[in-house]
């Protein structure tokens, strides 16, 4: 059964720093997606990975895929308010795709 | 950009109604999706359709069904609406299947009660 865990689950950080998302899955798999969610708001895709090694980056998040450790990260370098949100990684296997529970993310000003 | 509108941003129903979501994507996107989303346990799939007329059940079915008649609209059906189906339902429409190479657009998401 394919089985995703996000940590940390809850994460407040100050602005300038950096830190770093993990979502682990016990299937083998090689597609992962990340969405960010803003509060009230629904989700919006930010990365889609597809092959192990990949990485992608878009401003100050950077998303990597180790699939044989089964590990994607979501790295925030100097973080800014605006990127206080919840953030999902969702793996995709066979005929199921399974999201991970959220990463709420409060950076403080 | 592209754009999917669901019918009602809030909803609030009585126990053993039938209630409708509407879903609408404008980006003639074979692929769309019914999630709903409860804290603590993320989103969960309850149906998806890869055509018109077609549906494949997802991981949480039970008490849904689903009606695609046209490319662009996807609607789920809750039969006799039960207080543990209050929830946020997430629509999405995506160019790849489920488990496809691409992302998936969400809709705004309608908040249901069922009182």
């Amino acid at each position: 059964e394919l089985k995703v865990e996000q940590n940390p689950l809850f994460l407040s950080m100050q602005e300038g720093k950096n830190y770093t998302i993990y979502c682990n899955y016990s299937t083998t798999s090689d597609r992962l997606y990340w969405y960010r969610q803003d509060p009230g708001k629904s989700l919006e895709s930010l990365f889609v990975l597809l092959s192990n090694g990949a990485v992608k980056q878009e401003g100050r998040l950077m998303a990597s895929l180790d699939t044989k450790a089964r590990l994607s990260t979501l790295h925030i370098t100097a973080a800014v308010h605006d990127l206080s949100a919840t953030y999902f990684c969702a793996v995709a296997l066979d005929d199921k795709i399974i999201f991970g529970k959220g990463t709420r993310l409060h950076i403080l000003p | 950009d592209v754009k999917v509108t669901q019918s009602s941003r809030y909803l609030v129903k009585r126990t053993g109604e039938k209630v409708f979501l509407e879903c609408v994507q404008d980006m003639d996107h074979e692929n769309m999706f019914w999630y709903r989303q409860d804290p603590g346990l993320g989103l969960r799939l309850i149906y998806f359709s890869y055509d018109v007329k077609m549906k494949e059940k997802g991981d949480i079915p039970e008490g849904y069904s689903v009606s695609r008649e046209k490319k662009e609209r996807f609607s789920l059906i809750l039969e006799s609406a039960s207080t543990n189906q209050t929830s946020m339902y997430l629509c999405a429409s995506s160019l790849a299947p489920l488990t496809g190479t691409r992302e998936q657009y969400f809709g705004p998401g309608t908040r249901l009660t069922v009182t």
